[in-house]
């Protein structure tokens, strides 16, 4: 079975502090993909990123990184100085194999900047 | 380009009605997703929809079902409402997967429910 799990539920940090949110994920299948999405308080989902399993090499977007780590099955994501914006939910997700572009989530996490 | 539309926004339904859900893809994307959101079950994907076509299903009863338009456009509907369908429903559109290659799905503002 799929699945994807996102301990941290809440994180509260205070602006311009770096904060890394965990993604661990459990899959048999050899070709994947991992995403994250935010989820802001208009509740619309952003994409974020996408990497497949195949390619585990780190991803820097601005602020954002990603750090993929196929022998712990974890698709981490880190924001550096942080900002008030980045105030939102966080989800990690997963398609497999066959399956098309079907997602499987993980709880997603609540991160809160505070000035 | 115009984003994942959804219509209506916002609906309020009484037990037992049925309703229906609508999305506009964005331009030149074929695939159609549909999920669920609520406090409880977090995200949940319902099916997603490629040339007319139900391609995948997720884990719901048969009161959920769907259908897409040679346009591309989708739509869902839910029969016999029950208070636990109250949610957010999301659609996302994306390039249709291929082989085992799958495309990162853009999200629509979602049609929250409300059953009374």
């Amino acid at each position: 079975a799929q699945k994807v799990t996102q301990a941290q539920t809440e994180i509260s940090v205070v602006e311009k502090e770096d904060v890394t949110l965990d993604c661990v994920y459990e899959t048999r299948d050899t070709t994947y993909y991992l995403f994250w999405y935010k989820q802001p308080p208009s509740g619309e989902l952003v994409f974020l990123i996408r990497r497949n399993s195949f390619d585990e090499q780190n991803e820097i977007s601005g602020r954002y990184s990603w750090n993929f780590q196929k022998s712990t099955s974890s698709f981490n994501f880190t924001i550096t100085a942080s900002q008030v914006v980045d105030s939102a939910v966080y989800f990690c997700a997963l398609s497999f194999g066959n399956a098309g572009n079907m997602l499987t989530f993980g709880g997603g996490t609540r991160l809160m900047v505070k000035p | 380009k115009a984003g994942v539309t959804q219509t209506p926004r916002y609906l309020i339904k009484t037990r037992g009605q049925q309703v229906t859900l609508s999305c506009s893809p964005i331009s030149g994307h074929r695939s159609v997703s549909w999920y669920q959101q609520t406090p409880g079950q977090g995200l949940q994907f319902l099916f997603e929809y490629f040339s007319e076509t139900q391609r995948n299903k997720g884990n719901f009863p048969g009161r959920f079902s769907g259908r897409q338009f040679s346009n591309s456009r989708s739509e869902m509907n839910v029969s016999t409402l029950e208070l636990g369908d109250s949610a957010l429903y999301l659609c996302a559109s994306s390039l249709p997967a291929s082989g085992k290659i799958s495309y990162e799905q853009y999200f629509g503002p979602g049609t929250r429910l409300t059953v009374t």
